[in-house]
């Protein structure tokens, strides 16, 4: 089982739309979450951490479940601007992150 | 503004030649990173330095590859020699070290071995 498994997608959404990405992580000793954001050819850039109570910033809400180890990311009123990949990155100690392979959300007019 | 740099941004090379790409990390961060992105195996992590001496390189090819930190303010990756199946794009990234760390990526330098 890869460490941190993700849809590739890609998603196709219209704008205004909602869309939830999901995320599976098999080690049971990670300490730390986040969502990371890469658009098409650039670098990757932190969305936001994930926290076990969930955490909300704007239209972006993140959610943790750690006995069926996984992540989600929901995103509410999807604009243009939101089209990129999503990686799910876990921490697996001692500042070491491991990444998802990403999931493609391509929202449109 | 604090960002990682990384030069080159694009090289490219033939079979054999030797590939050095170099980061300046954000200052005051004492961990650095060096990932490889590529479509089929995603991101990868090569090597990692807290307080500039080497911690994890079990991701790197060792008899091709090298990662070091002459000081505080350069981290290097060489490809000696270099294959086409090297070719991708290599992130630096650098943090503060701590369990919540948040890395900061530079620009990658874009790789294409022929």
């Amino acid at each position: 089982r890869k460490e941190v498994e993700q849809d590739p997608g890609p998603f196709n959404v219209p704008e205004g739309a909602t869309v939830a990405f999901n995320c599976t992580y098999s080690n049971s000793a990670s300490q730390s979450f986040f969502w990371y954001r890469q658009d098409c050819r650039k670098e990757p850039k932190l969305l936001m951490s994930v926290y076990s109570s969930g955490n909300e910033d704007g239209r972006f809400t993140a959610q943790l479940n750690r006995a069926s180890q996984y992540i989600s990311l929901l995103i509410r009123d999807s604009k243009l601007s939101d089209s990129a990949t999503y990686l799910c990155v876990v921490n697996r100690g001692y500042s070491t992150l491991t990444f998802g392979k990403g999931t493609m959300l391509l929202v449109s007019p | 503004d604090a960002r990682v740099t990384q030069t080159p941004r694009h090289k490219v090379t033939e079979m054999g030649q030797e590939v050095t790409m170099r980061c300046q990390p954000i200052l005051g961060h004492n961990t650095v990173f060096w990932y490889r992105q590529t479509m089929m195996q995603g991101l990868e992590l090569l090597a990692y330095f807290r307080n500039r001496a080497p911690l994890d390189d079990s991701g790197m090819p060792k008899d091709r590859f090298s990662a070091e930190m002459p000081d505080a303010t350069l981290a290097t990756l060489k490809i000696q020699p270099s294959e086409p199946r090297d070719s991708a794009v290599y992130f630096c990234a650098s943090g503060s070290g701590t369990i919540e760390d948040t890395q900061y990526f530079g620009p990658g330098t874009r790789l294409t071995v022929l």
